[in-house]
Protein backbone atom coordinates (compact mmCIF):
# COMPACT_ATOMS: atom_id res chain seq x y z
CA UNK A 1 0.00 0.00 0.00
CA UNK A 2 1.08 3.86 -0.38
CA UNK A 3 3.42 5.12 1.98
CA UNK A 4 3.08 8.57 0.86
CA UNK A 5 -0.22 9.82 0.68
CA UNK A 6 -1.29 13.09 -0.62
CA UNK A 7 -4.31 14.56 -0.95
CA UNK A 8 -6.80 15.65 -2.86
CA UNK A 9 -5.98 14.42 -5.95
CA UNK A 10 -8.20 16.69 -7.77
CA UNK A 11 -9.12 20.49 -6.89
CA UNK A 12 -10.97 22.62 -9.06
CA UNK A 13 -11.29 26.52 -7.58
CA UNK A 14 -11.73 29.79 -9.09
CA UNK A 15 -8.85 32.59 -9.51
CA UNK A 16 -7.96 34.48 -6.13
CA UNK A 17 -8.86 31.94 -3.79
CA UNK A 18 -5.89 29.76 -2.53
CA UNK A 19 -5.58 25.98 -2.09
CA UNK A 20 -3.88 24.10 0.26
CA UNK A 21 -2.34 20.40 -0.79
CA UNK A 22 -1.73 17.86 1.90
CA UNK A 23 1.50 14.72 2.09
CA UNK A 24 1.44 12.62 4.32
CA UNK A 25 3.85 10.21 5.12
CA UNK A 26 1.97 6.64 6.46
CA UNK A 27 4.44 4.06 7.57
CA UNK A 28 7.47 6.75 8.66
CA UNK A 29 8.97 9.98 10.04
CA UNK A 30 9.96 12.21 7.37
CA UNK A 31 12.04 15.03 8.45
CA UNK A 32 12.88 16.14 4.63
CA UNK A 33 10.02 16.33 2.13
CA UNK A 34 10.10 17.16 -1.38
CA UNK A 35 7.56 19.07 -3.72
CA UNK A 36 7.47 18.97 -7.40
CA UNK A 37 5.32 20.16 -10.11
CA UNK A 38 5.25 18.22 -13.56
CA UNK A 39 3.87 19.96 -16.68
CA UNK A 40 2.42 18.09 -19.27
CA UNK A 41 5.16 15.94 -21.19
CA UNK A 42 7.27 17.54 -18.92
CA UNK A 43 9.64 16.37 -16.10
CA UNK A 44 8.76 16.76 -12.22
CA UNK A 45 10.88 20.09 -11.24
CA UNK A 46 11.38 19.98 -7.81
CA UNK A 47 9.98 23.43 -6.63
CA UNK A 48 10.99 22.69 -2.64
CA UNK A 49 12.84 20.92 0.24
CA UNK A 50 10.57 21.13 3.20
CA UNK A 51 11.82 20.62 6.65
CA UNK A 52 10.01 19.77 9.68
CA UNK A 53 10.44 22.23 12.04
CA UNK A 54 12.32 25.32 10.21
CA UNK A 55 11.48 27.12 6.85
CA UNK A 56 11.54 25.93 3.57
CA UNK A 57 13.84 26.06 0.82
CA UNK A 58 13.23 26.79 -2.50
CA UNK A 59 14.43 26.52 -6.00
CA UNK A 60 15.40 29.05 -8.06
CA UNK A 61 12.17 31.08 -9.84
CA UNK A 62 9.94 29.60 -7.57
CA UNK A 63 8.07 31.95 -5.69
CA UNK A 64 7.84 31.53 -2.07
CA UNK A 65 5.26 33.81 -1.61
CA UNK A 66 2.98 31.99 -3.77
CA UNK A 67 3.44 28.70 -2.84
CA UNK A 68 3.51 28.44 1.16
CA UNK A 69 5.11 25.27 2.51
CA UNK A 70 4.40 24.04 6.10
CA UNK A 71 6.35 21.41 7.39
CA UNK A 72 4.41 21.36 10.93
CA UNK A 73 5.02 17.31 12.19
CA UNK A 74 6.93 14.52 11.32
CA UNK A 75 4.14 13.57 9.23
CA UNK A 76 2.80 16.15 7.46
CA UNK A 77 3.85 18.66 4.86
CA UNK A 78 1.53 21.13 3.28
CA UNK A 79 1.70 23.31 0.21
CA UNK A 80 -0.74 26.34 -0.38
CA UNK A 81 -0.96 27.98 -3.46
CA UNK A 82 -2.26 31.37 -2.88
CA UNK A 83 -4.05 33.67 -5.22
CA UNK A 84 -4.03 31.02 -7.66
CA UNK A 85 -4.36 31.75 -11.05
CA UNK A 86 -4.87 29.64 -14.56
CA UNK A 87 -0.63 29.20 -15.10
CA UNK A 88 -0.67 27.52 -11.70
CA UNK A 89 -3.28 24.62 -13.49
CA UNK A 90 -0.52 21.64 -12.57
CA UNK A 91 0.39 18.09 -11.50
CA UNK A 92 1.45 18.90 -7.74
CA UNK A 93 3.83 15.45 -6.30
CA UNK A 94 5.32 15.45 -2.98
CA UNK A 95 7.79 12.87 -1.89
CA UNK A 96 9.02 11.98 2.02
CA UNK A 97 12.39 10.65 2.33
CA UNK A 98 12.42 7.19 4.93
CA UNK A 99 15.82 8.08 6.97
CA UNK A 100 15.34 4.47 8.05
CA UNK A 101 16.35 3.04 4.76
CA UNK A 102 17.63 6.69 2.55
CA UNK A 103 14.68 6.31 0.19
CA UNK A 104 12.32 8.36 -1.36
CA UNK A 105 8.42 7.90 -1.58
CA UNK A 106 6.29 9.54 -4.01
CA UNK A 107 2.47 10.89 -3.03
CA UNK A 108 0.09 10.08 -5.91
CA UNK A 109 -0.22 13.73 -7.18
CA UNK A 110 -2.63 16.27 -6.73
CA UNK A 111 -4.16 17.59 -9.94
CA UNK A 112 -4.76 21.48 -9.11
CA UNK A 113 -7.11 23.25 -12.09
CA UNK A 114 -7.58 27.04 -11.34
CA UNK A 115 -10.60 28.36 -13.28
CA UNK B 1 23.97 22.02 -13.85
CA UNK B 2 22.40 18.68 -13.55
CA UNK B 3 20.08 17.48 -15.97
CA UNK B 4 18.86 14.06 -17.55
CA UNK B 5 17.15 13.42 -21.13
CA UNK B 6 15.70 10.36 -21.70
CA UNK B 7 14.18 8.98 -25.14
CA UNK B 8 10.72 10.50 -25.75
CA UNK B 9 7.74 8.05 -26.12
CA UNK B 10 5.05 7.36 -26.32
CA UNK B 11 6.68 3.51 -27.02
CA UNK B 12 4.49 1.05 -28.06
CA UNK B 13 5.72 -2.70 -28.42
CA UNK B 14 3.71 -6.06 -28.21
CA UNK B 15 3.53 -8.48 -25.00
CA UNK B 16 7.20 -10.36 -25.19
CA UNK B 17 9.22 -7.22 -27.14
CA UNK B 18 12.24 -6.33 -25.96
CA UNK B 19 12.64 -2.66 -24.26
CA UNK B 20 15.38 -0.29 -24.78
CA UNK B 21 14.85 3.54 -23.25
CA UNK B 22 17.89 5.15 -23.25
CA UNK B 23 18.84 7.63 -20.44
CA UNK B 24 21.96 9.96 -20.97
CA UNK B 25 22.57 12.50 -18.25
CA UNK B 26 25.01 15.50 -17.27
CA UNK B 27 25.96 16.13 -13.86
CA UNK B 28 28.84 17.49 -11.52
CA UNK B 29 30.65 14.80 -9.16
CA UNK B 30 29.07 11.43 -8.59
CA UNK B 31 25.46 11.01 -9.05
CA UNK B 32 23.65 7.94 -8.06
CA UNK B 33 20.94 7.38 -11.31
CA UNK B 34 17.30 5.79 -10.73
CA UNK B 35 14.95 4.26 -12.58
CA UNK B 36 11.28 5.51 -11.65
CA UNK B 37 7.89 3.73 -12.86
CA UNK B 38 4.47 5.48 -12.81
CA UNK B 39 1.56 3.37 -13.10
CA UNK B 40 -1.48 5.00 -14.01
CA UNK B 41 -3.55 6.80 -11.09
CA UNK B 42 -0.55 5.97 -8.80
CA UNK B 43 2.43 7.76 -7.66
CA UNK B 44 6.28 7.26 -8.76
CA UNK B 45 7.67 4.06 -7.61
CA UNK B 46 11.29 3.77 -7.40
CA UNK B 47 12.33 0.77 -9.64
CA UNK B 48 15.80 0.16 -9.50
CA UNK B 49 19.00 2.40 -8.99
CA UNK B 50 22.79 2.30 -9.49
CA UNK B 51 25.25 4.25 -7.26
CA UNK B 52 29.26 4.07 -8.89
CA UNK B 53 30.19 3.56 -12.12
CA UNK B 54 29.47 -0.23 -13.79
CA UNK B 55 26.88 -1.24 -11.03
CA UNK B 56 23.71 -3.15 -12.63
CA UNK B 57 20.54 -2.12 -10.97
CA UNK B 58 17.77 -4.75 -11.78
CA UNK B 59 14.54 -5.23 -10.46
CA UNK B 60 11.03 -7.29 -12.23
CA UNK B 61 13.40 -8.21 -15.01
CA UNK B 62 14.46 -4.85 -15.68
CA UNK B 63 17.94 -3.82 -15.83
CA UNK B 64 20.17 -0.62 -16.18
CA UNK B 65 23.96 -0.26 -15.99
CA UNK B 66 25.69 2.66 -14.94
CA UNK B 67 28.25 3.75 -17.64
CA UNK B 68 30.33 6.80 -16.63
CA UNK B 69 32.12 6.59 -19.93
CA UNK B 70 29.03 7.54 -22.07
CA UNK B 71 27.02 9.43 -19.07
CA UNK B 72 24.04 6.70 -19.80
CA UNK B 73 21.84 4.64 -18.06
CA UNK B 74 19.81 2.60 -20.33
CA UNK B 75 16.72 0.83 -19.53
CA UNK B 76 16.50 -3.25 -20.71
CA UNK B 77 14.16 -5.19 -20.35
CA UNK B 78 13.98 -8.64 -22.45
CA UNK B 79 9.94 -9.49 -22.33
CA UNK B 80 8.14 -7.19 -21.69
CA UNK B 81 4.01 -7.81 -20.39
CA UNK B 82 0.98 -5.74 -20.54
CA UNK B 83 1.52 -4.93 -17.05
CA UNK B 84 5.12 -3.35 -17.58
CA UNK B 85 2.29 -0.36 -19.23
CA UNK B 86 3.54 2.74 -17.17
CA UNK B 87 5.43 5.73 -17.56
CA UNK B 88 9.19 5.56 -16.99
CA UNK B 89 11.36 8.61 -15.55
CA UNK B 90 15.35 8.66 -15.43
CA UNK B 91 16.72 10.53 -12.57
CA UNK B 92 19.43 11.38 -10.85
CA UNK B 93 21.23 12.61 -7.54
CA UNK B 94 24.37 14.24 -7.02
CA UNK B 95 24.74 13.32 -4.00
CA UNK B 96 24.49 15.57 -0.59
CA UNK B 97 22.26 14.49 2.43
CA UNK B 98 18.85 16.00 0.97
CA UNK B 99 18.36 13.59 -1.81
CA UNK B 100 17.09 15.93 -4.40
CA UNK B 101 16.33 14.42 -7.34
CA UNK B 102 16.72 15.64 -11.36
CA UNK B 103 14.20 13.88 -13.43
CA UNK B 104 14.11 13.23 -17.00
CA UNK B 105 10.77 13.98 -19.00
CA UNK B 106 9.58 11.00 -18.57
CA UNK B 107 8.70 8.07 -21.20
CA UNK B 108 5.10 6.67 -21.66
CA UNK B 109 5.36 2.81 -22.43
CA UNK B 110 2.08 1.05 -24.36
CA UNK B 111 1.89 -2.83 -23.81
CA UNK B 112 -0.10 -4.48 -26.11
CA UNK B 113 -1.46 -7.82 -25.65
Amino acid sequence: GAVVSQHPSRVICKSGTSVKIECRSLDFQATTMFWYRQFPKQSLMLMATSNEGSKATYEQGVEKDKFLINHASLTLSTLTVTSAHPEDSSFYICSARDPRIGELFFGEGSRLTVL
Amino acid sequence: GNSVTQMEGPVTLSEEAFLTINCTYTATGYPSLFWYVQYPGEGLQLLLKATKADDKGSNKGFEATYRKETTSFHLEKGSVQVSDSAVYFCALNSGGSNYKLTFGKGTLLTVNP
